[in-house]
């Protein structure tokens, strides 16, 4: 079975500052990967999906996140945050045969400061 | 347009009772998730419908647990006999036709539910 590890619990980082969320994987299949974020009395929202192809994948609000395989990782990135950026953020991963199914990491609370 | 809506918000349940959780998914969303996240995890898999048949339930805890979706659009998650350990919040997801990788999950705000 898949699983996925966040690196840290919780980030603080400064308003306009860069942040890096870490993520490994384990699976000895092949893997789908994502990045959701969610905000506070919010839904999780999708930021980013790494499917094939390109092992940056850009998403939206400024993030970008690289696959790298041989790592098994899939680290998150912002090089300048905004204090709107205050959430938990979640990887998860899911295998190409059974891809309905994701399994989360447990999550990264961001607080960001001015 | 509208998201997926989750009712109610917050539950508080004494232990042995029986709850039940509605989720209204995006209208026209033919998969529909439910997702358990314990306070301080990561959300982890509950069940899984595509329209109203029950494709995955391998996630659901106990026998206590049951979820339907009997006209393929909104789909309630009862739990009987609730116990401490089912306080958790309980996330509802909706995707368009296929799930996971090739098609994006919409989740709901979620259900608070607490066991006294």
């Amino acid at each position: 079975a898949q699983s996925v590890t966040q690196l840290d619990s919780q980030v603080p980082v400064f308003e306009e500052a860069p942040v890096e969320l870490r993520c490994n994987y384990s699976s000895s299949v092949s893997v789908y990967l994502f990045w959701y974020v969610q905000y506070p009395n919010q839904g999780l929202q999708l930021l980013l999906k790494y499917l094939s192809g390109s092992t940056l994948v850009k998403g939206i609000n400024g993030f970008e996140a690289e696959f790298n395989k041989s790592q098994t990782s899939f680290h998150l990135r912002k090089p300048s945050v905004h204090i709107s950026d205050t959430a938990e953020y979640f990887c998860a991963v899911s295998v190409r045969s059974n891809d309905y199914k994701l399994s989360f990491g447990a999550g990264t609370t961001v607080t960001v400061r001015a | 347009g509208a998201g997926v809506s989750q009712s109610p918000r917050y539950k508080v349940a004494k232990r042995g009772q029986d709850v039940a959780l509605r989720c209204d998914p995006i209208s026209g969303h033919v998969s529909l998730f439910w997702y358990q996240q314990a306070l301080g995890q990561g959300p982890e898999f509950l069940t899984y419908f595509q329209n109203e048949a029950q494709l995955d339930k391998s996630g659901l805890p106990s026998d206590r647990f049951f979820a339907e979706r009997p006209e393929g659009s909104v789909s309630t998650l009862k739990i009987q006999r609730t116990q401490q350990e089912d306080s958790a919040v309980y996330l509802c997801a909706s995707s368009l036709i296929l799930a996971g990788g090739r098609d994006t999950l919409y989740f709901g705000p979620g259900t608070r539910l607490t066991v006294l």
